[in-house]
């Protein structure tokens, strides 16, 4: 069946990064997007970005502009977000998410089980 | 950015009753109207896609409806399990936005 597995929890430091691991397996990595969710203590869903597996392009929020990169491994079917000069407001579970179909508009039908980063000194 | 406006942002109800919540959205999104439950600790689940798509393996009791700006997600007769936070979300540009959502309680 399709699943989707996350790393597990961080603690970081202010000014640090961290790069959070999604793999997927049970279908066609490089037919669906990929999409990343942002979700603070008590707060509501954020999204931060957009990957396609196949060509590995991608399309951001602008409030990630320079500090979001993700990437994507086809052989293992992993994709990666990596987020930069880490601050305290980034404190938040991180989701990656599958789109339903091979369309960038479509809906997440498929999310990994979250991991929660905490920013702290 | 488009912006989505649930309300309300919480309800109170019972088992057995009819809910209706609403989303508006800032400008048109035609219908790139989504809907998703989330339980505490939990991640979202989809119930509803492309505005009145059941996802498969949802019950029949929830329902969505609506195009252009104004879209609403129906739950025909609340069980236990249907208390939750539901959030709508819009797929139609970037960034993809979500509402704030809505907390169904007892």
């Amino acid at each position: 069946q399709v699943q989707v597995v996350q790393s597990g929890a961080e603690v970081k430091k202010p000014g640090a990064s961290v790069k959070v691991t999604c793999k997927t397996s049970g279908y066609t990595f490089t037919s669906h997007y990929m999409h990343w969710v942002r979700q603070a203590p008590g707060q509501g869903l954020e999204w931060m970005g957009i990957i396609h597996p196949r060509a590995g392009s991608t399309s951001h929020a602008q409030k990630f502009q320079d500090r979001l990169t993700m990437t994507r491994d086809t052989s293992t079917s992993t994709v990666y977000m990596e987020l930069i000069s880490l601050r305290s407001e980034d404190t938040a579970v991180y989701y990656c998410a599958r789109g339903r179909g091979g369309n960038s508009l479509d809906a997440f039908d498929v999310w990994g089980q979250g991991t929660m980063v905490t920013v702290s000194s | 950015d488009i912006q989505m406006t649930q309300s309300p942002s919480s309800l109170s109800a019972s088992v057995g009753d009819r809910v209706t919540i609403t989303c508006r959205a800032s400008q048109s999104v035609s219908s790139y109207l989504n809907w998703y439950q989330q339980t505490p600790g939990k991640a979202p689940k989809l119930l509803i896609y492309d505005a009145s798509s059941l996802q498969s393996g949802v019950p029949s009791r929830f329902s969505g409806s609506g195009s252009g700006t104004d879209f609403a997600l129906t739950i025909s007769s609340l069980q236990p399990e249907d208390f939750a936070t539901y959030y709508c979300q819009q797929t139609y540009s970037t960034p993809r936005t979500f509402g704030l959502g809505t907390k169904v309680e007892i």
